[in-house]
């Protein structure tokens, strides 16, 4: 099992453009969660999703859409990127009673 | 909203030495309280875990507390070693079957000193 996968590893972005990253898991979980991380914040919920068809809005949302139309993929777009969206972004995915699993990350730098 | 407050930022030790780190959280209705680990430029992961039925967790060097009354719970690392030198997360949840999504702590940057 390859676990929690993030594409690409590694972005950088001019101001007002827009990306798409892929978060994909095979472990069959329900729950999917996207995070960003910056020092000194810890890791802010952005969105997540309870199931296929299904997405909310998490801690810190705006500038950020996502969508979760198969079961094993869930993928965050940026519309109109802004320098304040550099972060490191994560993904995870979960079952009901078990652990969180996080993918290896995608570094974002918007200039 | 939810909230989880993490102290201390930063925390230096000598090799051989315990750290402890502690948690408050808001949310009374959580009962999930995992703890992550992360190295630098890698992805966290989970080192132990608890649930509100139970008091305290063991892990051989890593043991968990919990006080629901007071709404914290602690990392306790003993005999520390300088891998254990990482960036540590805490987190909450309510596991409801609804949303089950972690909130989680600003991070403690743990330094074992050689």
């Amino acid at each position: 099992n390859a676990g929690v996968t993030q594409t690409p590893k590694f972005r950088v972005l001019k101001t007002g453009q827009s990306m798409t990253l892929l978060c994909a898991q095979d472990m069959n979980h329900e729950y999917m969660y996207w995070y960003r991380q910056d020092p000194g914040m810890g890791l802010r919920l952005i969105h997540y999703s309870v199931g296929e068809g299904t997405t909310a809005k998490g801690e810190v949302p705006d500038g950020y859409n996502v969508s979760r139309l198969k079961k094993q993929n869930f993928l965050l777009g940026l519309e109109s990127a802004a320098p304040s969206q550099t972060s490191v972004y994560f993904c995870a995915s979960r079952d009901r009673i078990y652990e969180q699993y996080f993918g290896p990350g995608t570094r974002l730098t918007v200039t | 909203g939810e909230n989880v407050e993490q102290h201390p930022s930063t925390l230096s030790v000598q090799e051989g030495d315990s750290a402890v780190i502690k948690c408050t959280y808001s949310d009374s209705a959580s009962n999930y309280f995992p703890w992550y680990k992360q190295e630098l430029g890698k992805r966290p992961q989970l080192i132990i875990d608890i649930r509100s039925n139970v008091g305290e967790k063991k892990d051989q060097r890593i043991a968990v507390t919990l006080n629901k009354t007071a709404k914290h719970f602690s990392l306790h690392i003993t005999e520390t070693q300088p891998e254990d030198s990482a960036v540590y997360f805490c987190a909450a949840s309510r596991e409801d079957g609804a949303t089950n999504k972690l909130i989680f702590g600003t991070g403690t940057l743990l330094a074992v000193q050689p």
